[in-house]
């Protein structure tokens, strides 16, 4: 089965410093990945994924992840936060191998909120 | 658009009470799920659905049922409210497949006493 496994649990910096969320994954296999962001009292929204070619991806706010198949790691980067990026943030995994009804199926991390100060 | 439906968005149960958690989806999305969010836990899968009438288990789906008569609703049951179901509970859709966006709803914070 596969995990995935967010190293930091809180990550607070102040504005306009940069900041990087760490995702490891574990799996032998090649893997579709993802980061998901929550905004307070609100649902998941996808922020990026990674499904082949380039190894960094980016969003339209500034974030951006790189695959990294030799470290199983799919961190998340800004270099330069805004009060508004707030959240908690989850990286997710999903198998293109897996059969019958688990296909498609995502696994998520523990997430980690990022607290962004004046 | 509407998107993924949740209610109610906050109920306080008590212990041994049932009830139904709804959700409906206008996207026409195949695969729909339900997770809890724990504190520092992140999402645990507890059923989900890759289309009508087809359900399987997630990680923890003790204490819950669901069903998938129609495309758009997936609901979940809460059959006998415990403590430890308290939680938030997220419904998600997405179209086939491994490389697609799942859509959330808002959730329902549940609180058993």
């Amino acid at each position: 089965a596969q995990s995935v496994t967010q190293l930091d649990s809180q990550v607070p910096v102040f504005e306009e410093a940069p900041v990087e969320l760490r995702c490891n994954y574990s799996s032998s296999v090649s893997v579709y990945l993802f980061w998901y962001v929550q905004y307070p009292n609100q649902g998941l929204q996808l922020l990026l994924k990674y499904l082949s070619g380039s190894t960094l991806v980016e969003s339209i706010n500034g974030f951006e992840a790189e695959f990294n198949k030799s470290q199983t790691s799919f961190h998340l980067r800004k270099p330069s936060v805004h009060i508004s990026d707030t959240a908690e943030y989850f990286c997710a995994v999903s198998d293109p191998h897996a059969g019958g009804t688990s296909y498609g199926k995502l696994t998520f991390g523990q997430g980690t909120i990022l607290t962004v100060h004046p | 658009n509407a998107g993924v439906t949740q209610t109610p968005k906050f109920r306080i149960l008590k212990i041994g009470q049932s009830m139904t958690l709804q959700c409906t989806q206008d996207m026409n999305h195949n695969y729909m799920y339900w997770y809890r969010q724990d504190p520092g836990m992140g999402l645990k899968l507890i059923y989900y659905s890759v289309g009508a009438g087809i359900t399987d288990k997630g990680e923890v789906p003790n204490g819950y049922n669901v069903s998938r008569s129609t495309t758009e609703d997936f609901p979940l049951r809460l059959e006998l409210a415990a403590p430890s179901q308290t939680s938030v509970y997220f419904c998600a859709s997405k179209l086939q497949g491994v490389h697609t966006e799942a859509f959330f709803g808002q959730g329902t914070r549940l609180t058993v006493v």
